[in-house]
């Protein structure tokens, strides 16, 4: 596609409920970030996929925060009985190899837990 | 530790020049970024650094010095469309570590 696509763009969730936000990166890109970025922040690393390879999940907040890129494209968020404080946008990117490559986002899937 | 600061909020007139200033103290650095980022939307690519001096992309202009930890970015004829956040980011290892983002509110 061209661009990061993410779905849902919006999701309300009853705390203690699981939900799943998927992220579609730019065809050919290796590389896929997630982030969380809560109301007048930066955005906040969760977790990087070179493939399929999750390399790095120091970001992820609890064990109820889980991603996947099983065949090293879509990848999925999934975040385990909610809480308010998992209220935030969780945004995508991705990206050619390289540190020099510019990392593109997505528009990102707003999360509400009431 | 990470540490990437930069100012909060900042204010200008349409048709001015602004600068946004960005300090880091990383434990690794392979590059620093420029995003903006408009209510609502995603963070977009202004620019990029590796070495240090000034890099010109038509009214926004980015700076570093890797010795300072040092990085500005400067937006010239300022629009009432480049009020938004700004955020800057240091590349340490494959990933991006953001600052908290400058919000710019550009008035009439």
């Amino acid at each position: 596609g061209a661009g990061v696509s993410q779905s849902p763009r919006y999701k309300v969730a009853k705390r203690g409920q699981d939900v799943a936000l998927r992220c579609d990166p730019i065809s050919g890109h290796v590389s896929l970030f997630w982030y969380q970025q809560a109301l007048g922040q930066g955005p906040e690393f969760l977790t990087y996929f070179q493939n399929e390879a999750q390399l790095d999940k120091s970001g992820l907040p609890s064990d109820r925060f889980f991603a996947e890129r099983p065949e090293g494209s879509v990848s999925t968020l999934k975040i385990q009985r909610t809480q308010q404080e998992d209220s935030a946008v969780y945004l995508c990117a991705s990206s050619r190899l390289g540190f020099g490559n510019t990392i593109y986002f997505g528009e990102g899937s707003w999360l509400t837990v009431v | 530790g990470q540490n990437i600061d930069q100012p909060t909020e900042m204010t200008a007139t349409e048709g001015a020049i602004v600068q946004i200033n960005c300090t880091y103290q990383t434990s690794g650095f392979n590059g620093l970024f420029w995003y903006q980022q408009h209510a609502g939307e995603a963070p977009t690519f202004l620019s990029y650094n590796v070495l240090d001096g000034l890099e010109e992309k038509g009214r926004f202009s980015s700076f570093l010095s890797r010795s300072k930890g040092y990085s500005y970015l400067l937006l010239k004829e300022l629009q009432m469309k480049d009020s938004a956040s700004y955020l800057c980011a240091v590349r340490h290892t494959d990933k991006l570590i953001f600052g908290t983002g400058t919000r710019l509110q550009v008035f009439p």
